[in-house]
């Protein structure tokens, strides 16, 4: 069975670190570009940024540039995000999602159930 | 990048049909067919629903189609059924410094 799960998610306060985890089964990892998206409370989806299949190729939203760095382990079947600098707006379920290329800017056809960071003093 | 813009809610009786838009740019939407839609329903993760501006996924059903005309994509659901009562974001490759966005998401409601 193909499947992503989210790890990492917890409290921090404003200006923290956290490290979101995804692991991977049920598909050859590194055939595949991986994606994080994120859903504010009660609000819509916004892509956070992707890593291509071998992680040569990043891309981040302008909203976390500089402050968020994604990275893969292709030998764990790993995807991750180390978020620096963390905001109240960074607050949301963040869902790890495979795009069915070995890119990361396109369509998304397996996800995981989320882990929630929460940003709070 | 701005998201792309779709109408807040849309409404329909069980049978009838209902359209969605999803309004951009040519820098995306308008640009290249890689036009997405996702299906969620509350307290789940995204469910794929259309790629590549009009394909479905194997698995979903035919009642679910899509299209574009311009800067504009849609995606049209007929036979309105009640499991069809979800939040509906489409999606897109962009040219822009963000490389990928959603549209600001739709309220499907079965009346």
């Amino acid at each position: 069975e193909v499947q992503l799960v989210e790890s990492g998610g917890g409290v921090v306060r404003p200006g923290g670190s956290l490290r979101l985890s995804c692991a991977a089964s049920g598909f050859t990892f590194d055939d595949y570009g991986m994606s994080w998206v994120r859903q504010a409370p009660g609000k819509g989806l916004e892509w956070v940024s992707g890593i291509n299949w071998n992680g040569g190729s990043t891309g981040y939203a302008d909203s976390v540039k500089g402050r968020f760095t994604i990275s893969r382990d292709n030998a764990k079947n790993s995807l991750y995000l180390q978020m620096n600098s963390l905001r109240a707006e960074d607050t949301a379920l963040y869902y790890c999602a495979r795009p069915d290329s070995g890119s990361y800017y396109y369509y998304m056809d397996v996800w995981g159930k989320g882990t929630t960071v929460t940003v709070s003093s | 990048q701005s998201a792309l813009t779709q109408p807040a809610s849309v409404s329909g009786s069980p049978g009838q049909s209902i359209t969605i838009s999803c309004t951009g740019t040519s820098s995306d939407v308008g640009g290249y067919n890689y036009v997405s839609w996702y299906q969620q329903h509350p307290g789940k993760a995204p469910k794929l629903m259309i790629y590549d501006v009009s394909n479905r996924p194997s698995g979903v059903s035919n009642r679910f189609s899509g299209s574009k005309s311009g800067n504009t994509a849609s995606l049209t659901i007929s036979g309105l059924q009640a499991e069809d009562e979800a939040d509906y974001y489409c999606s897109s490759y962009t040219s822009s410094s963000t490389p990928y966005v959603f549209g600001t998401g739709t309220k499907v409601t079965v009346l």
